[in-house]
């Protein structure tokens, strides 16, 4: 149990749906991630939460949008995804500034059909 | 600019034999962190070691042992007794854009064939 915890592991949509994934943490940090993971591709940084707020945005398209309701969970709102999206999205957390080690979740693998 | 290297992008060995991941990083920064991440098959990356660029002493924390030497720009990882469950992705990570991000390559794989 690695104290971060992503559901659904495993998700298969279709381009026009709408879903999210969700991120909970269990570690007492403050800042949270969302990374992106394709296949042959190295790991892709794509929002930064701190004390709930957005400090980063990696030029994500507009189709993923990220809620950050308390330090403890963090989501990504899927819509009107493009095949290419398909991938493993990682979140983890940290206790906050200055390079703290990060806590991965297990991942949710996504496909889009 | 920075950068880091790991220039082995996959390793076989035999289950038992030791194994050396290398890592090179390359900075004008003097103060600094590096990470390594382990990313076995089931997806999770698991945080391994977090070293200071002021801390040059190896690192030993059972089979896993670490080697950094900022003269060189190179923080090594070493397996030994390699295990089958130790086949993974392997991660050195260094700081990356912000505040408070690390920046993940490609790694390197690593397979321990029983």
């Amino acid at each position: 149990e690695t104290g971060v915890t992503q559901t659904p592991r495993h998700l298969v949509m279709g381009m026009t749906n709408k879903k999210s994934l969700k991120c909970e943490q269990h570690l007492g940090h403050n800042a949270m991630y969302w990374y992106k993971q394709s296949a042959k591709k190295p790991l892709e940084l794509m929002f930064v939460y701190n004390f709930k707020e957005q400090t980063e945005n990696n030029s994500v398209p507009s189709r993923f949008s990220p809620e950050c309701p308390n330090s403890s969970h963090l989501f990504l709102h899927l819509h009107t995804l493009q095949p290419e999206d398909s991938a493993l999205y990682l979140c983890a957390s940290s206790k906050g500034q200055g390079y703290q080690p990060q806590h991965f979740g297990d991942g949710t693998r996504l496909s889009i059909l | 600019a920075q950068k880091v290297t790991q220039a082995q992008t996959e390793i076989s060995v035999v289950e038992k034999e030791d194994v050396t991941l290398d890592c090179v990083y390359e900075t004008r920064d003097t103060t600094y962190y590096l990470f390594w991440y382990k990313q076995p098959p089931s997806g999770e990356l698991v945080f391994l070691i977090r070293r200071n660029s002021f801390d040059e002493q190896n690192e030993i924390s059972g089979r896993y042992s670490w080697n950094f030497q900022k003269s060189t720009s190179s923080f090594n990882f070493t397996i030994t007794a390699s295990q089958v469950v130790d086949s993974a992705v392997y991660f050195c990570a260094p700081p990356g854009s912000g505040a408070n991000n690390l920046f993940f390559g490609t790694g390197t794989r690593l397979t321990v064939i029983p």
